[in-house]
């Protein structure tokens, strides 16, 4: 079993419609979750990190953790063409400070 | 705020040669890390510091990688008799002192092909 599994996609869906984006772990003591976005031979960039059991908003991202069934979610509300890229899910293990990163999701948001 | 810098962005090589990669973290960040990602990969652990202390090495890191962060400011990454399959990009991150959960946030990568 992968620590860190996502489905690699792609996931395509209209503008303006929800992406949603699932990963499990295997870590159950890890704390800590982020959701990263690559573009096409860019580096990672954060767009969420979340801590607690539940719902965390920010703008057009909601992140959702549900740390008894070891899964995070990150839904996009609105999507547009823009959001075409790569989401990594990672994990921050339960000791040390490395992350553990799924292989990404390619998401796909057609116009 | 500056972000974390790499240099060079982009490094080919033969196989044999050493290569040396820098990075400089977000200005205060305690905590650097760095990551190597191949295609359709995520990224992968190699090491991390906090200051000038080398926490943790990733068992990846064969004898031929080595990193320093001699002074606790920027970090270099230095692969001895490159191979073929080192080609991949070099990821560095860096994080704050403050907080529990230590968000990394990355630099735009060092990609480094062997030839």
């Amino acid at each position: 079993q992968k620590e860190v599994e996502q489905n690699s996609g792609p996931l395509s869906v209209p503008e303006g419609a929800i992406a949603s984006l699932n990963c499990t772990y295997s870590d159950r003591g890890s704390q800590s979750f982020f959701w990263y976005r690559q573009y096409s031979g860019k580096s990672p960039e954060l767009i969420m990190s979340i801590y607690s059991n539940g719902d965390k908003e920010d703008g057009r991202f909601t992140a959702q953790l549900n740390k008894a069934s070891q899964y995070v979610s990150l839904l996009i509300r609105d999507s547009q063409p823009s959001d075409s890229a790569t989401y990594l899910c990672a994990v921050k293990a339960s000791s040390g400070d490395k992350l553990t990163f799924g292989t990404g999701t390619r998401l796909a948001v057609r116009p | 705020d500056t972000g974390v810098s790499q240099d060079p962005r982009h490094k080919i090589t033969k196989r044999g040669q050493n290569v040396t990669f820098r990075c400089d973290p977000i200005s205060e960040h305690n905590r650097l890390y760095w990551y190597r990602q191949t295609l359709g990969q995520g990224p992968e652990f190699l090491t991390y510091f906090q200051n000038e202390a080398q926490l943790e090495k990733s068992r990846l890191l064969s004898d031929r990688f080595s990193a320093e962060r001699p002074k606790g400011s920027f970090s270099t990454l230095e692969i001895q008799r490159t191979e073929q399959g080192d080609s991949a990009m070099y990821l560095c991150a860096s994080s704050p002192r403050s907080g529990l959960h230590h968000e990394q946030y990355f630099g735009p990568g060092t990609r480094l092909t062997v030839t």
